[in-house]
């Protein structure tokens, strides 16, 4: 069936670190692509998505590339900040949907220290 | 109020108990949904209504009780729960959940135990 995987947490980043947060799905046909965080106390905000082989999402200095030859939508960040940590999700959906739904990875805990 | 806002924040009840769930959403969108976040589990999609027509069940058990009365807000009624349905219970919206790439946007969520 459809699904997404994401790398164990957590990930324990000095600031400034470079960040890489893997995901990879599994999907018929060719699905939409997101990553959200989660801040703690809060629910869940879009951070970037990409709905088509080959776009690249960026919002707030982090950036992830649709590759379908290797299905995957990693999470990048060139200079992580104490204020990024938080859960990040990796998502899909399938434009064959009617109904929208989202299917989640397992979410990856990000902690940033000083 | 704006966004997407979910009541209450907090909630404890037994299993006899009967409680609802509050959502509503300020940005004029056709569609809701009710995830529900364990711990240790994938969030997991729950029901989906597009234009207050439930267009989703996701084999979820009948304690638990959705209405959509209009566009803008969606309940989520509970009884007779398990101690493992203790959760957080997050609300989304979208413009439309037809084609898959519309953004849902999430409340805050409402954090459920089960006595």
């Amino acid at each position: 069936g459809d699904s997404v995987t994401q790398m164990e947490g957590p990930v324990t980043l000095s600031e400034e670190a470079f960040l890489t947060i893997n995901c990879t799905y599994t999907a018929t046909g060719y699905p939409s692509l997101f990553w959200y965080v989660q801040y703690p106390g809060e629910g869940l905000q879009l951070l970037l998505k990409a709905t088509k082989a080959d776009d690249k999402g960026s919002n707030k200095g982090f950036e992830a590339t649709y590759r379908k030859e290797t299905t995957s939508f990693h999470l990048e960040k060139g200079s992580v900040q104490v204020s990024d940590s938080a859960v990040y999700f990796c998502a899909l959906t399938l434009p064959s949907s009617n109904t929208g739904k989202l299917i989640f990875g397992q979410g990856t805990t990000l902690q940033v220290k000083p | 109020e704006t966004g997407v806002t979910q009541t209450p924040r907090h909630l404890v009840m037994g299993m006899t108990n009967k409680k609802s769930l509050k959502c509503e959403q300020h940005l004029g969108h056709n569609a809701m949904y009710w995830y529900k976040q364990s711990a240790k589990k994938p969030l997991e999609l729950m029901f989906v209504y597009n234009f207050k027509e439930q267009t989703e069940n996701n084999s979820v058990p009948s304690r638990f009780s959705p209405e959509c009365p209009n566009s803008s807000h969606l309940f989520l009624h509970l009884h007779t729960l398990q101690p493992e349905d203790s959760a957080l219970y997050l609300c989304a919206s979208s413009q439309d959940n037809r084609g898959g790439t519309d953004t849902q946007y999430f409340g805050p969520g409402t954090r459920l135990t089960v006595l």
